[in-house]
């Protein structure tokens, strides 16, 4: 069975900072991709996916993600983070032998200082 | 679009009682799944609808948990009896049809005493 691993469980950083968060899948075969943000109290929201074409993705709010296939990792990125920014970040996988059902990712929250 | 709605956004009941979730998709989506949301689990797809048929119900934890989606519309996830360890937010989402977006509904906090 495909998983989706995030490594970095909580991650505290300051304004300006730059942020980048880890997301690494296993599975061997196509996939598509996606992150999603939850902010406090509110539903999940995507920020950016990946079916096809160019492996680095534009998102909202700055937001940016690249997929490297030979590492089955699709790594948020934001080159300067605001306070607004604190949230819970999901990584999420679809793949065709999970009937491309979404598997997501255990979560990293980012708290953003002042 | 209003998005995915649900309701009641906060339960609380006490245990053994009987608890129904509603969920409305956005109109056009084919697809709908249910999940739920813990500190200790993450969040969990329960149970999975193509066009108003289950498709997946491998997350379903146990017998108390079912889900119906008599029509396009509208779906429900009941639990009976409910237990403590039941609490938690569930979520709703759907989309045009795997693997496209997921749209998410606000949630519903169940708390079981």
């Amino acid at each position: 069975a495909q998983s989706v691993s995030q490594h970095n469980h909580h991650v505290i950083l300051s304004e300006a900072a730059s942020l980048e968060l880890g997301c690494n899948y296993s599975y061997g075969g196509t996939v598509n991709l996606f992150w999603y943000v939850q902010y406090p109290g509110q539903h999940l929201q995507l920020l950016l996916k990946y079916f096809s074409g160019d492996p680095l993705v534009k998102g909202i709010k700055g937001f940016e993600a690249e997929f490297i296939k030979s590492k089955f990792s699709f790594n948020l990125r934001k080159p300067s983070v605001q306070w607004s920014d604190t949230a819970e970040y999901f990584c999420a996988v679809a793949t065709h032998n999970a009937g491309n059902m979404l598997t997501f990712g255990g979560g990293t929250r980012l708290m953003v200082k002042p | 679009d209003a998005g995915v709605i649900q309701s009641p956004r906060h339960e609380v009941t006490e245990m053994g009682q009987e608890v129904t979730l509603r969920c409305k998709p956005i109109s056009g989506h084919n697809s709908l799944f249910w999940y739920r949301q813990t500190m200790m689990r993450g969040l969990e797809l329960l149970i999975y609808f193509n066009n108003n048929v289950p498709i997946d119900d491998s997350g379903m934890p146990e017998d108390r948990f079912s889900a119906k989606m008599p029509n396009a519309s509208f779906s429900t996830l009941k639990i009976q009896p409910s237990e403590p360890r039941d609490s938690a937010v569930y979520f709703c989402a759907s989309s045009l049809r795997p693997p496209d977006t997921q749209y998410f509904g606000p949630g519903t906090r169940l708390t079981v005493l």
